[in-house]
């Protein structure tokens, strides 16, 4: 299973945009990008996801680099709600398959 | 629309006890998986099912664990003989997913997870 990195922990300040990286240097051609998010207490939920293009959607952004080894997901106005853990997640071209979770990113927002 | 569902939300058992889980997916979803969190970890994938069928099971469920979808709706997930390091979140998620190409929706949804407690 392809691998991503993420740093561990990241601070924000509420109302103000975040910028959440991922690292995937062995990332394969036909891997999708997704981002899930885990609130406290709750199971994940689905943020967003990517090929090659960048992406939006009512919750984020998702910019992709033009090599793929990298990506940021992107939350224009942090809110406390925001307050979670953020996986990336390297998904193969076929649909249906597993979710392989790293460690994540433990995103707090300050009021 | 109801989410996904997992019963109970918490289980406290004795070392040696078997223990069973039950979840109930979003009711059109085909396929339905079975994670395990331990604390500061993400979920661990251990199995899925596509309708009725286990199509893939991890090295991670030994022999003690078993899943079922009898008739391709709920799922149980049985542990016999609990240990302490079975001591765990287990989240059931579920999905819709379709040979053709006319829907292409993958997410998963996760329900709110099981926390086994094995003293």
């Amino acid at each position: 299973d392809a691998k991503t990195t993420q740093p561990n922990s990241m601070e924000s300040n509420e109302e103000e945009p975040v910028h959440l990286p991922c690292n995937h240097s062995t990332i394969s051609g036909t891997d999708y990008i997704h981002w899930y998010r885990q609130l406290p207490s709750q199971g994940p939920e689905y943020v967003i996801h990517g090929l090659t293009s960048n992406v939006n959607n009512r919750m984020a952004s998702l910019a992709i680099a033009e090599d793929r080894k990298s990506s940021t997901l992107i939350l224009h106005r942090a809110t406390l709600r925001d307050a979670a853990v953020y996986y990336c997640i390297l998904r193969p071209l076929e649909y249906g398959n597993k979710l392989v979770f790293g460690a994540g990113t433990i995103l707090r927002v300050k009021s | 629309d109801t989410g996904v569902s997992q019963d109970p939300r918490h289980k406290i058992t004795k070392r040696g006890q078997n223990v069973t889980f039950r979840c109930d997916p979003i009711s059109e979803h085909n396929r339905l998986y079975w994670y395990r969190q331990t604390l500061g970890q993400g979920p661990e994938f251990l199995t899925y099912f596509q309708n009725e069928a286990q199509l893939e099971k991890s090295r991670l469920l030994s022999d003690r664990f078993s899943a079922e979808r009898p008739k391709g709706s709920f799922s149980t997930l049985e542990i016999q003989r609990t240990e302490q390091g079975d001591s765990a979140m287990y989240l059931c998620a579920s999905s819709l997913v379709l040979e053709s190409d006319r829907v292409r929706e993958d997410t998963q949804y996760f329900g709110p997870g099981t926390r086994l407690t094995v003293l």
